[in-house]
């Protein structure tokens, strides 16, 4: 059985920097990768990029480039995100996902981590 | 960027109801959509993947079709735990991309 587990609540201050880990289990991860998926308060979800977890390789959507960072650590099959200079539209929940190969769907998710970015 | 419209973006039915929620991307995607339930609080759920194939352990009443550009989410008999947020997604290429969601209430 596939887990992801992420880490817990951060509360920053604008221009800080934080890292939130997604630990996977269950899975070799070779065929597949972990992406990254935002979801701000009261808002849908909005896919950030992934992880390929046979390379290395991130992938970031357009919105998502320049502060934020996604790399993947095999030796603990873990896998992080870092937001630098903080925003405080960056306030919200990030998920961690099992991404499949082929359709590119979306089905494991680790129990989301709650960012709050506030002076 | 291909874009994904939901619709309608709240509805209302009864338990038992058939209930129908569509997606439209903005370009002709293949069968590359993905259906997640979200309740409060929780991570998203996935329903259906490629359209139309549910994922194991989710119940027979949800079913997915279309292709191309359409595509529904059908509920054929509506149950109280089903009053939640549904989303479809896209896989075609990437960035992938949700739709707004359609929350469904029970009447």
């Amino acid at each position: 059985q596939v887990h992801l587990v992420q880490s817990g609540s951060e509360s920053k201050k604008p221009g800080a920097s934080v890292v939130v880990s997604c630990k996977a289990s269950g899975d070799t991860f070779n065929k597949n990768a972990i992406s990254w998926v935002r979801q701000a308060p009261g808002q849908g979800l909005q896919w950030m990029g992934w992880v390929n977890t046979k390379t290395g390789n991130p992938t970031y959507a357009q919105d998502f480039t320049g502060r934020f960072v996604f790399s993947w650590d095999t030796s603990v099959t873990t896998t992080f995100m870092q937001i630098s200079n903080l925003k405080t539209e960056d306030t919200a929940v990030y998920y961690c996902a099992r991404t499949v190969s082929g359709y590119y769907f979306f089905d494991y998710w680790g129990q989301g981590t709650m960012i709050t970015v506030s002076s | 960027d291909i874009q994904m419209t939901q619709s309608p973006s709240s509805l209302s039915a009864s338990v038992g109801d058939r209930v129908t929620i569509t997606c439209r991307a903005s370009q002709s995607i293949s069968v590359y959509v993905n259906w997640y339930q979200q309740k409060a609080g929780k991570a998203p759920k996935l329903l259906i993947y490629a359209a139309s194939i549910l994922q194991s352990g989710v119940p027979s009443r949800f079913t997915g079709s279309g292709s191309g550009t359409d595509f529904t989410l059908t509920i054929s008999s509506l149950q109280p735990e089903d009053s939640t947020t549904y989303y479809c997604q896209h896989g075609y290429s990437v960035p992938w991309t949700f739709g707004q969601g359609t929350k469904v209430d029970i009447k």
